[in-house]
């Protein structure tokens, strides 16, 4: 029961640029989390975001929810080689789940 | 202590085989989760443990039975598993109840091999 799709599936950059990953949902929702996941190892935290919030900042990450698109978006500002993580969206499941991940971005950043 | 641990990291077993993964938390966290991640996908809730009680159950198969022993311990026994099975196995705990207002914290994963 897939609510979160992300977009691009997969990003390649070079260090010092920005990232910007997209989730878009289908069903309204109250909290929309991203996570980080490095290869094979388990997922980190990065934001949470409510359905009344529009933007939220954390050191060089920002993350928008646009809730009349049903969509948000994760942007890494200059992008690090240790960026280099797969990362997923979170949201409610159209069936009221919790915790209903996105099929996720996986983002390189090239030295 | 914000860790959750897992063991074993690695598991590899055979269809007749009986297993255990074990989870723990020590950060008072009455929600506890299981999730199985296949190569390149997302992670899928398995089940939900709040305050020591089986909440969720996402259509599990009967060849994975979780145990929530005290608040800072889960277990899935393994059982009978089929090679599809094989998979990256994360355990997650939350503040409270299965809650998209609280965040996970993540273990490493046990990565569970079926032959």
């Amino acid at each position: 029961s897939q609510q979160g799709e992300e977009d691009p599936q997969a990003l390649s950059i070079q260090e010092g640029e920005n990232a910007t990953m997209n989730c878009s949902y289908k069903t309204s929702i109250n909290n929309l989390q991203w996570y980080r996941q490095n290869s094979g190892r388990g997922l980190v935290h990065l934001i949470l975001i409510r359905s009344n919030e529009r933007e939220k900042h954390s050191g060089r990450l920002r993350v928008t929810l646009d809730t009349s698109k049903k969509s948000s978006s994760l942007l890494i500002t200059a992008s690090r080689a240790a960026d280099t993580a797969s990362y997923f969206c979170a949201t409610e499941g159209n069936y009221g789940q919790n915790f209903v991940f996105g099929p996720g971005t996986r983002l390189s950043v090239l030295p | 202590d914000t860790e959750v641990t897992q063991t074993p990291k690695h598991l590899v077993m055979g269809m007749t085989n009986k297993k255990s993964l074990k989870c723990e938390q020590h950060m008072g966290h009455r929600a506890m989760y299981w999730y199985k991640q296949k190569a390149k996908k997302p992670p899928e809730l398995m089940f939900v443990y709040s305050y020591e009680k089986l909440s969720i159950n996402e259509s599990v198969p009967s060849r994975f039975s979780p145990e929530c022993p005290n608040s800072s311990l889960l277990n899935l026994h393994l059982h009978a598993l089929q090679p599809e099975d094989s998979a990256l196995y994360l355990c997650a705990s939350s503040p409270h109840r299965a809650d998209m207002r609280y965040e996970q914290y993540f273990g490493p994963g046990t990565r569970l091999t079926v032959t």
